[in-house]
């Protein structure tokens, strides 16, 4: 029972370089986020999808794309990498909870990127 | 604005020495809180939720409990294998989540 998996797990790029990040879940969930760690200010969104081909931007959108063409992937591009990307990114799903709103968030381990 | 506060930012106990880790939250409607462990180098690791005011809930050393303001993640006779990052996050309405930074909370043995 994998849950939610990330890939890869550490990348470092070059300034203005571009990379996809990709995380898949076996749980058939609808609603899948992607969230950025930095120390000290907590998980922050970047966007999220309420089901397949459908996407909605965050707290801190800029600088990213996603994708969601199937029901249990969700990409997250980076066109132009820059130094302020360097962070711990978090995939999530979670499904609706009848009568109580979302389920818990399921987390995949993250993918540590290093920008320089 | 939906804000969520932690505190403190880290807390040393020793083994066996019980403590709490507090909660604030100001949102426009809560739909849930929800309280999440965090080891280093993995992802959160969901603990509790919990949905409206005097709700509490327990496992093992763990109880957490809901006020109109805050919640509190009360650690009973803790042992070195509770060292971890807790976080706590609301749902205030759609399907957002808004976390905390959390607490470092170290246990010696």
């Amino acid at each position: 029972n994998a849950g939610v998996t990330q890939t890869p797990k550490f990348r470092v790029l070059k300034t203005g370089q571009s990379m996809t990040l990709l995380c898949a879940q076996d749980m058939n969930h609808e609603y899948m986020y992607w969230y950025r760690q930095d120390p000290g200010m907590g998980l922050r969104l970047i966007h999220y999808s309420v089901g397949e081909g459908t996407t909605a931007k965050g707290e801190v959108p800029d600088g990213y794309n996603v994708s969601r063409l199937k029901k249990q992937n969700f990409l997250l591009g980076l066109e132009s990498a820059a130094p302020s990307q360097t962070s711990v990114y978090f995939c999530a799903s979670s499904y609706l909870a009848r009568d109580r709103g979302n389920s818990p968030l399921h987390f995949g381990n993250g993918t540590r990127l290093t920008v320089t | 604005e939906d804000q969520v506060t932690q505190s403190p930012e880290a807390l040393r106990l020793q083994e066996g020495e019980s403590s709490s880790l507090n909660c604030s939250y100001t949102v426009s409607g809560l739909r849930g809180l929800f309280w999440y462990r965090q080891d280093p180098g993995k992802g959160p690791e969901f603990l509790f939720t919990l949905y409206s005011a005097g709700e509490e809930k327990e496992k093992e050393r763990l109880k957490a409990t809901l006020t109109k303001k805050e919640s509190f993640l009360h650690i009973t006779a803790p042992k070195p294998e509770d060292s971890a990052t807790y976080l706590c996050a609301v749902q205030p309405g759609g399907q957002n989540f808004v976390f905390g930074p959390g607490t470092r909370l170290s246990v010696l043995p």
